[in-house]
């Protein structure tokens, strides 16, 4: 079984301050890399792709893979308030096609 | 609009009466699944579909029936509906990058 765990908060932070969320992988082999926000009772939306070992950044988004460490994580810089969600994230492992979710991160954003 | 698009979005329904979710996808994707979400368990996947005619079964597919006879559609079948079954489902489509595409969600009350 392929595993994908996050810790499941909720994470809260200050309106302004760096958000850090976390995901670690079993699967040794895997290759590509996700996360999504979902806000409550909507469908999951893709924020962040990343392929390769280092950072991707993408505005306040920040996605950082580590692949001897089997780490994924999300930085959110300047968090908002609707920045508050839950934040899953994704990993497709080795010679498979099919995605692997975490169960999600709780993410609130205080003023 | 590239969308997958799933209907009923909110249902009501006695248990044993046969109901049909549909889902459609105008992006020409190969790939199809169905994932159930639940407090504290996150996205689990019911079926998916490689291709048409191609179905497997994801990590809860008890109670469920899908059929792919056309690409854009995936429709999921609950041949006697349970209590057990309430959920939020996601229909989904995959890109060639792995990116998985979700439709707005369905909330299925059975009782």
């Amino acid at each position: 079984q392929k595993e994908v765990e996050q810790n499941s908060g909720p994470l809260s932070v200050p309106e302004g301050a760096i958000a850090s969320l976390n995901c670690t992988y079993s699967d040794r082999g895997s290759q590509s890399f996700f996360w999504y926000r979902q806000y409550s009772g909507k469908s999951p939306e893709l924020i962040m792709s990343i392929y390769s070992n280092g950072d991707k950044e993408d505005g306040r988004f920040t996605a950082q893979l580590n692949k001897a460490s089997q780490y994924v994580s999300l930085l959110i810089r300047d968090s908002q308030p609707s920045d508050s969600a839950t934040y899953l994230c994704a990993v497709t492992p080795g010679g498979s096609y099919i995605p692997t979710f975490g169960r999600g991160t709780s993410l609130i954003v205080h003023p | 609009e590239a969308q997958v698009t799933q209907n009923p979005r909110y249902l009501i329904t006695v248990t044993g009466k046969k109901l049909t979710v549909t889902c459609s996808q105008n992006m020409n994707h190969e790939y199809m699944s169905w994932y159930r979400q639940d407090p504290g368990l996150g996205l689990r996947q019911i079926y998916y579909s490689m291709n048409v005619e191609v179905t497997d079964k994801g990590d809860v597919p008890e109670g469920y029936k899908v059929s792919r006879k056309e690409k854009r559609n995936f429709p999921l079948i609950l041949e006697s509906p349970s209590p057990n079954q309430t959920s939020l489902y996601f229909c989904a489509s995959r890109d060639t990058g792995n990116t998985i595409y979700f439709g707005e969600g369905s909330w299925l009350t059975v009782v």
